[in-house]
């Protein structure tokens, strides 16, 4: 069964330093997509980013930065000089596709506080 | 604009009332999607539907029930024997799963409270 992991419930840092929020997942499918979204207070879930299992290549947009590891089976998410916009609660989640992509399976999230 | 409408955003319901978020979307996506979501529990898959007249249940289906008599609309009614349907509900939609591009897009939501 999917699985989705992250363990680390609060995080607080102060503005301008780095975070990573970790996402330890967990499936039997060879193809599979993972992805990050972003809750701001308003509640709305807001898509960053979504990598398949074929390409585990990094990737850098701006601030954001994430690590695709499949020997660890680990997408961690690296957020540089952090803002105090970019306080929220962000989850990873999973979708198997090898019959067929599955509603995604979210992990319960990591809420992070930027202080000023 | 494109994109997925809840409504309402704030909802009190009686004990034994039955009650229905709506969710409407304008991007043809065929896939529709209820999560609810509580305090430190992330998102939990209440109903989906792929496809017009077809919906699966998810991994909390009791006291909840769907229709899908339209592509772009699919309510959900939290009934009675929900025991604890205090919540935050969110309602998604993607194109349809077999394609590559499978993120789904969210609604703002519905907070339910019972009284």
């Amino acid at each position: 069964a999917q699985k989705v992991t992250q363990a680390q419930t609060e995080i607080s840092v102060v503005e301008k330093e780095d975070v990573t929020l970790d996402c330890v997942y967990e499936t039997r499918d060879t193809t599979y997509y993972l992805f990050w979204y972003k809750q701001p207070p308003s509640g709305e879930l807001v898509f960053l980013i979504r990598r398949n299992s074929f390409d585990e290549q990094n990737e850098i947009s701006g601030r954001y930065s994430w690590n695709f590891q499949k020997s660890t089976s680990s997408f961690n998410f690296t957020i540089t000089a952090s803002q105090v916009v970019d306080s929220a609660v962000y989850f990873c989640a999973l979708s198997e596709a090898n019959s067929g992509n599955t509603p995604l399976v979210f992990g319960k999230g990591t809420r992070l506080s930027v202080i000023a | 604009d494109g994109g997925i409408t809840q409504s309402p955003k704030y909802l009190f319901r009686k004990e034994g009332q039955n009650v229905t978020l709506s969710c409407e979307q304008n991007l043809n996506h065929d896939a529709m999607y209820w999560y609810r979501q509580d305090p430190g529990q992330g998102l939990r898959l209440i109903y989906y539907s792929q496809i017009v007249n077809d919906f699966q249940k998810g991994d909390i289906a009791e006291g909840y029930s769907v229709s899908r008599e339209k592509k772009e609309s699919f309510p959900l009614t939290v009934t009675s024997a929900q025991k604890n349907p205090t919540a935050f509900y969110l309602c998604a939609s993607s194109i349809f799963p077999g394609l590559r591009n499978t993120e789904a897009f969210f609604g703002q939501g519905t907070r339910l409270t019972v009284v």
